[in-house]
């Protein structure tokens, strides 16, 4: 079975510096791994996405991941944060080959960027 | 522009009643899914279809209904709505890559 583990549902950081929020997966196969953000009373926007290929993915507002399979994780990083990254962040896996059209997602962690 | 249509936004009930939710795309995709999020809280899935005539339950069991008898349209239903029944629902389609595009979502709340 797949899951997700995010680790600290709250994340803290003043304007302009480094953003680090943490995702460790668990898979038995080849993952499929995703960022979502959520902004207040809105939908889920896709970040960034890994299928296979380059292990260090780009995405949209200047955030990047990057897939590491020895430590299992995918973790999302932004060098400069801005006001507007204020949301909340999902991580979530896949199993590949499109097998399972499934998503499973962490529970969330929330960014708050102090001026 | 929006290719995933929510509605209502919110919506705010009396105990008992009947409601549908609607979701409705035009992406043309067959993968459609609705999740039920409740504040600060992760994503559970409680129903999806692959396409025409094909619902099955997810993840988290829920008292809802859905229906597929259109591609573009995925609407879930409560016959008799609780305070329990009280979250977002959040609807999305399936892309290729197993990447899913959502909706703005509902709000629903039953007093």
């Amino acid at each position: 079975a797949q899951s997700v583990t995010q680790l600290g549902s709250h994340v803290s950081v003043s304007e302009g510096a480094l953003v680090l929020l943490r995702c460790n997966y668990s898979s038995s196969v080849p993952p499929y791994l995703f960022w979502y953000v959520q902004y207040p009373n809105q939908g889920l926007q896709l970040l960034l996405k890994y299928t296979t290929g380059a292990t260090l993915v780009k995405g949209i507002n200047g955030f990047e991941a990057e897939f590491k399979k020895s430590e299992t994780s995918f973790h999302l990083t932004k060098p400069s944060a801005h006001m507007s990254d204020a949301a909340e962040y999902f991580c979530a896996v896949s199993l590949s080959g499109g097998s399972n059209y499934k998503l499973t997602f962490g529970k969330g962690t929330l960014l708050t960027v102090n001026p | 522009e929006a290719d995933i249509y929510q509605t209502p936004r919110y919506l705010v009930i009396g105990t008992g009643k009947k409601i549908t939710l609607e979701c409705s795309q035009t992406m043309g995709h067959d993968k459609m899914y609705w999740y039920q999020q409740d504040p600060g809280m992760e994503l559970h899935l409680i129903h999806y279809s692959y396409g025409v005539n094909s619902t099955e339950k997810g993840d988290l069991s829920s008292e809802s209904t859905v229906s597929r008898i259109r591609t573009e349209h995925f609407p879930l239903t409560l016959e008799s709505a609780r305070p329990s029944h009280t979250s977002q629902y959040l609807c999305a389609v399936g892309g290729g890559g197993d990447i899913q595009y959502f909706g703005a979502g509902t709000r629903l709340s039953v007093l």
